[in-house]
């Protein structure tokens, strides 16, 4: 039972452009999002959330929307750089706050081109 | 304190055999999580201890692992007569819950059971 799906394995950007990875979800208990990046042989790390009493968060390039009634959300990085190449993870928690337990969805491989 | 810390970062072992890894968290941190990665997926939730006491255990937990946090510092996670289907990455993540960061995972510990 899949409750965060990211049904895009992998996405290709050409630097400059936005990039756009899409994450949805089941479980209407779940009421904070975050995504995470990973490097091969790391560990993921944080980039940004998102509580589900807003529907938009801004940190520099990127910018998290939440459609609470669509079950969706979105990651948006603009402009895209060769450094974002990653995979990139959408989580979900049901406990509303920072450093609980997550969900996670099975990743989107960006890739930013020259 | 660089972080979280997991040990060792590679395992090799032959099924059958016992194997344990270790998460030191970063201290002041409350919560800590287990998750494993199989290729392409999602880290999955294992267990998570709040201090020393271990609140909660996934139901992919079989009675062949057990996760200890004694003294509510360190944390060991036991693997007892591997399998192949054990063969994966074991990430531990630590924070405060309720606090101003999310999560802080560490490298993980990449186990081949052969």
């Amino acid at each position: 039972d899949q409750q965060v799906k990211q049904n895009s394995p992998s996405l290709s950007v050409q630097e400059g452009r936005i990039s756009i990875l899409n994450c949805d979800y089941t479980n209407s208990m779940f009421d904070y999002f975050l995504w995470y990046k990973k490097y091969p042989a790391e560990g993921p790390t944080f980039l940004i959330s998102i509580s589900s009493i807003k529907d938009k968060n801004e940190d520099g390039r990127f910018t998290v929307f939440l459609n609470k009634s669509a079950k969706h959300l979105s990651l948006h990085i603009v402009p895209s750089q060769p450094g974002d190449s990653a995979v990139y993870f959408c989580a979900a928690s049901a406990e509303g706050g920072t450093a609980s337990k997550l969900t996670f969805g099975t990743g989107t491989r960006l890739q930013v081109t020259l | 304190d660089t972080g979280v810390s997991q040990d060792p970062r590679h395992k090799i072992t032959k099924r059958g055999q016992n194997v344990t890894f270790r998460c030191d968290p970063i201290s002041e941190h409350n919560r800590l999580y287990w998750y494993r990665q199989t290729l392409g997926q999602g880290p999955e939730f294992l267990t998570y201890f709040q201090n020393e006491a271990q609140l909660e255990k996934s139901r992919l937990l079989s009675d062949r692992f057990s996760a200890e946090r004694p003294k509510g510092s360190f944390s060991t996670l036991e693997i007892q007569r591997t399998e192949q289907g054990d063969s994966a990455m074991y990430l531990c993540a630590s924070g405060i819950l309720l606090g101003n960061t999310e999560a802080f995972f560490g490298q993980g510990t990449r186990l081949t059971v052969v």
